[in-house]
């Protein structure tokens, strides 16, 4: 079964460092597109982050610079690290299998989610 | 960046109704995506390439349009299609949400 599991997310104050853990299984994390999205409480979806196969990375303006996405291929786990948190970067954070091709894609299978609170 | 606008924002409905969500893009994009959230919930992917159903997704469910405007139908509600609707592009980064349909029993 393809599924993905996220952890490590807790309470951590502005300006704190913390790094997200997203296990996959029934699928190879390196061989596919992988992103992150988050959810604010009480609002809407917001993309942030994807890896493609080849490494390439891509960022949200709102966190470019502070966030940097990888993944660990021995561990087949990819990987959120959120520095200079805000408080508005408070949120569930979701890991998702992404699938995209020129000019479309989706986010196909989510985890549970896990939530980020920064705290001023 | 492409903004997705959803309307309703909310809608309530009964079991049995007819339901069409609409989405529309700031520029015509080609594909769009939608998702289903249940309260408590990650996303569901319902609907990939404006039209495409994904596996399982029972066939009361529909996506259509083209360049800018999109909709999701729902031909009869069930109790379980309560929930909050997203549309979603790809075209081009960043990628972009719509800011939800709040579907409710009325």
């Amino acid at each position: 079964e393809v599924q993905v599991v996220e952890s490590g997310g807790g309470l951590i104050q502005r300006g704190g460092s913390l790094r997200l853990s997203c296990a996959a299984s029934g699928f190879i994390v390196s061989s596919n597109y992988m992103s992150w999205v988050r959810q604010a409480p009480g609002k809407g979806l917001a993309w942030v982050s994807i890896t493609y196969i080849d490494g390439t990375t891509y960022y949200a303006d709102s966190v470019k610079g502070r966030f940097i996405i990888s993944r660990d291929s021995s561990r087949n786990t990819l990987y959120l690290q959120l520095n200079s948190l805000r408080a508005e970067d408070t949120a569930v954070y979701y890991c998702a299998y992404t699938n995209i091709w020129p000019g479309r894609g989706t986010f196909d299978i989510w985890g549970q989610g896990t939530m980020v609170i920064v705290s001023s | 960046d492409i903004q997705m606008t959803q309307f309703p924002s909310s809608v309530s409905a009964s079991v049995g109704d007819r339901v069409t969500i609409t989405c529309r893009a700031t520029e015509t994009i080609t594909y769009l995506a939608w998702y289903q959230q249940r309260p408590g919930k990650a996303p569901k992917l319902l609907i990939s390439d404006t039209s495409n159903l994904q596996s399982g997704v029972p066939s009361r469910f529909s996506g259509s349009g083209s360049g800018t405007d999109f909709s999701l139908t729902i031909s009869s509600l069930q109790p379980e299609d309560f929930a909050t609707y997203y549309c979603q592009q790809a075209k081009s980064f960043p990628i972009t949400f719509g800011q939800g349909t709040r579907l409710e029993i009325k």
